[in-house]
């Protein structure tokens, strides 16, 4: 089965890092990009960025460059969203989705999702 | 970068049609084939439901579909039935080479 599965629930305070896990299963990881998707509680699907884990290639969105990183670990079929200084705006829901596998930006699988919260 | 345009809300009878509509401009949804529609149950992941203007991916009902007239999809859903209720997203390619989410809107079936 063709599964990304993200990791668990965050609590963090304002300043502190976090990352966030994206692993995939059931198909070549390194053929599709990975998008991230972030929902802010009560609104709507924002586009962050992508990123392709074969050579680790990144296009964020201008509402998100600077602002988050994403990188990737082909080697385990794993995709990565890190903050070094959290704000109580990045609260949030994240998704990782495949991208590319249905059309060319399809985004055809997603993770389960990621809640992020931040707050002191 | 605008988000594309949808209305906030839409509503109808089980069996009846619907179409929300999705603005955008030039570059974006009026510009690419790269059109693509999302359906969305609150605590569930989102479900791609129309690519590339109006194809459908597999095991997707044929009461989906879509299309697209100049700076403007649409996506219908024809038969409404219980289980469409939810919100739906629309989306771009973008001639910066991003992807952009429409606003959402929250079909209610009534």
């Amino acid at each position: 089965e063709v599964q990304l599965v993200q990791s668990g629930a965050e609590v963090k305070k304002p300043g502190e890092s976090l990352r966030i896990s994206c692993r995939g299963s059931g198909y070549s990881f390194s053929n599709y990009w990975i998008s991230w998707v972030r929902q802010m509680p009560g609104k709507g699907l924002e586009w962050m960025g992508r990123i392709a884990p074969s050579d680790s290639y990144t296009n964020y969105s201008p509402s998100f460059q600077g602002h988050v990183t994403m990188s990737a670990d082909q080697s385990i079929s794993t995709a990565y969203l890190q903050w070094t200084s959290l704000k109580a705006s990045d609260t949030a829901m994240y998704y990782c989705a495949r991208l590319g596998s249905i059309g060319v930006y399809g985004m055809d699988v997603w993770g389960q999702g990621t809640t992020v919260t931040v707050s002191s | 970068q605008s988000a594309p345009t949808q209305p906030a809300s839409v509503s109808g009878s089980p069996g009846q049609s619907i179409t929300i509509s999705c603005t955008g401009t030039i570059s974006d949804v009026g510009g690419y084939k790269y059109v693509f529609w999302y359906q969305h149950h609150p605590g569930k992941a989102p479900k791609l439901i129309i690519y590339d203007v109006s194809d459908r991916p597999s095991g997707i009902s044929n009461r989906f579909s879509g299309s697209k007239s100049g700076n403007t999809a649409s996506l219908t859903i024809s038969g409404l039935q219980a289980e469409d209720e939810a919100d739906y997203y629309c989306g771009s390619y973008t001639n910066s080479s991003t992807v952009i989410f429409g606003e959402r809107t929250t079909l209610t079936v009534l």
